[in-house]
Formats: C-alpha cells, sequence, structure tokens
C-alpha cells in the first residue's frame, strides 16, 4: 500500500520569498512521486515527477523537488514565489506499471506581496 | 493534443436523482481513470480503465456508481439515487502505457460539480 503525507495544510509566503511544500511518502515497492497543482474550478496539472532517475526534479514555472530515500520525502521548493504561483498543491505516489495515484490531502500555497 | 474534456462541468440535481457525466481522454490515451474530490481534500481514486476493460475499482465506489468505456474511449460514470455526500468535484484523468517513460503522468480535466440538494 502507498500513501503520502502533506504537513501543513495551509502555507503563506511573501512574494519573492523561498517556497517550501512538504510531502513525505509510504511505499512498500519503490515509488513513482508527483507534484500537480490545482487552480480553483480547474482541474490538476502536473508539475513534476519522479522515475527513479536523477534525485533532483526540475518541474516547471521553477518548481523543482528532491527525492530524499533515507527521509522517505519529495519536498517541493522554489526559490521566489511569485503572486501567480497562489493554489492548492498535491503530492501523490504510485508504485510501477501505472498503478492508480495515490494523493495526499494538498497545501494551500497563498502569496502575500 | 485537445486535452481532456469532461462534460457537464456543473451538475445541480435533487437527491434521489440519476446523474451521468461524460470524460472524453485525450485521443491515443489508452488508461482512464475516475477520482473523486470534495472540499479541502485531495482526489480520492474511484475506477480505471485500460481500454476498454475496466481494471480496478474503489471500495469508494458503492453499488450506486458504475462506469463504462464501452469503445475504449470516452467513458460515462453514472450515479444512482444520489444522495447529498455524493456531491463532490468528479475528475476524470487519462494516461498512456506505451508512454516511453512507462510510468506517464495522469492528463487531468477540468471536472464535473455535482451538487446534490
Amino acid at each position: 500500500a502507498q500513501s503520502v503525507t502533506q504537513l501543513g495544510s495551509h502555507v503563506s509566503v511573501s512574494e519573492g520569498a523561498l517556497v517550501l511544500l512538504r510531502c513525505n511518502y509510504s511505499s512498500s515497492v519503490p515509488p513513482y512521486l508527483f507534484w500537480y497543482v490545482q487552480y480553483p474550478n480547474q482541474g490538476l496539472q502536473l508539475l513534476l515527477k519522479y522515475t527513479s532517475a536523477a534525485t533532483l526534479v526540475k518541474g516547471i514555472n521553477g518548481f523543482e523537488a528532491e527525492f530524499k530515500k533515507s527521509e522517505t520525502s519529495f519536498h517541493l521548493t522554489k526559490p521566489s514565489a511569485h503572486m501567480s504561483d497562489a493554489a492548492e498543491y498535491f503530492c501523490a505516489v504510485s508504485g510501477r506499471g501505472n498503478t492508480p495515484l495515490v494523493f495526499g490531502k494538498g497545501t494551500r500555497l497563498s502569496v502575500i506581496a | 493534443d485537445t486535452g481532456v474534456s469532461q462534460d457537464p462541468r456543473h451538475k445541480i440535481t435533487k437527491r434521489g436523482q440519476n446523474v451521468t457525466f461524460r470524460c472524453d481522454p485525450i485521443s491515443e490515451h489508452n488508461r482512464l481513470y475516475w477520482y473523486r474530490q470534495t472540499l479541502g481534500q485531495g482526489p480520492e481514486f474511484l475506477t480505471y480503465f485500460q481500454n476498454e476493460a475496466q481494471l480496478e475499482k474503489s471500495r469508494l465506489l458503492s453499488d450506486r456508481f458504475s462506469a463504462e468505456r464501452p469503445k475504449g474511449s470516452f467513458s460515462t460514470l453514472e450515479i444512482q439515487r444520489t444522495e447529498q455526500g455524493d456531491s463532490a468535484m468528479y475528475l476524470c484523468a487519462s494516461s498512456s502505457t506505451r508512454d516511453i517513460s512507462y510510468n506517464s503522468p495522469l492528463h487531468f480535466g477540468n471536472g464535473t460539480r455535482l451538487t446534490v440538494t
């Protein structure tokens, strides 16, 4: 069985500040890990994915995440927050073979001018 | 690539009525997924298809829910005798097992928001 835990349901940062959204996973097999972003009344958009290649993964809009097996973590970061980054962010995990994604409960990011 | 399309975007229905939602996946995507998302929660897996075969159903999918993908293209999700607890956003996603990266990411539609009064 697989699961993810997102620490913090709401994170607020100032524009230009570092964004750090935390995700810890649990998986009985080597995991595939994903971060998705959701804007109001829209579906989810893929930010980045980890599939056992490089442990530091770069995604769209300046986001990146680092897979740390020893800490079972896959935290999402962005060096400088922009107002347009305000949205809901979801971490997700799956096993091999395109098994269905299991999502965390999400973290709402607010960016303050 | 026109994206995943879901219809309708919004549906308001009275308790006890039946509703049906449609999802058109990205063409050539052989996998199609249904998720449900309630306010303040992440998407919860309901069921998925590979081509026309329904491969897995979540325990969340009660007997009142049924999904089909008759020709391996579009899919429908029907809820019979709706209850207020069915109010949620129903998300459809598609992916391809033929993607060379193997674990192809899911591409989501904008969802159908169901309100049961």
